[in-house]
């Protein structure tokens, strides 16, 4: 069965430092979104993507945030400088191309850590 | 804008006792519903769905049907077990989901 997948599970990182989230959606997905959920607390949208450009995003997702598919496999979640508020749980998520068929599929995971 | 609230846990519960978890929307529109479940240490799979009001999304014994007006989305399940453990999510999608705050279920053996 088809899955997300992403890399690495936990990522530990200096506050100040860029990370970079990976992210490998479902083969014949078109829509990609970020979505983050900080320990204990609800899974709130960051952004959506799709023909690669920025569908929509939330007020979260500010100037630190970037997002990118760099090749026809990966979709990836940048953080330019970390600040300890970014540590949090970031879940990949994609759909199919298929209006009508609008169920998100969801990665397992990256576990941030900012010390 | 879109929002959902969910019935705040934690729950604890008895092997074969019946989970009700609450969950109310507001949207414009008829947006899909979901639930999702988290067990711990995995990330958010699909529970169950339903796309327009009066269905009823069912899965590993767990229903729930979106009902428009009294805009709600509740969860049960007739006979839990300890498996059934996990951090339960309600969700609307707009395009982007929408999610409550997640109700934590224990069941006890």
């Amino acid at each position: 069965e088809p899955e997300v997948t992403q890399t690495p599970s936990h990522q530990v990182t200096q506050m100040g430092q860029e990370v970079i989230l990976r992210c490998v959606p479902i083969s014949n997905h078109l829509y990609f979104y970020w979505y983050r959920q900080i320990l204990g607390q609800k899974v709130e949208f960051l952004v959506s993507f799709y023909n690669n450009e920025i569908s929509e995003k939330s007020e979260i997702f500010d100037d630190q945030f970037s997002v990118e598919r760099p090749d026809g496999s990966n979709f990836t979640l940048k953080i330019r400088s970390t600040k300890l508020e970014d540590s949090a749980m970031y879940f990949c998520a994609s759909r199919s191309s298929t209006l009508s068929d609008n169920e998100q599929f969801f990665g397992p995971g990256t576990r941030l850590t900012v010390l | 804008g879109n929002s959902v609230t969910q019935m705040e846990g934690p729950v604890t519960l008895s092997e074969e006792a019946f989970l009700t978890i609450n969950c109310t929307y507001t949207a414009t529109g008829y947006p899909s519903l979901f639930w999702y479940v988290q067990y711990p240490g995995e990330g958010l799979q699909l529970l169950l769905k339903a796309t327009k009001a009066d269905d009823k999304g069912s899965n590993k014994g767990f229903e729930a049907t979106y009902r428009k007006e009294t805009t709600s989305f509740h969860l049960e399940k007739g006979s839990v077990q300890v498996s059934d453990s996990a951090v339960y999510f309600c969700a609307l999608n707009d395009y982007k989901l929408s999610f409550g705050a997640g109700t934590t279920v224990t069941v006890r053996a």
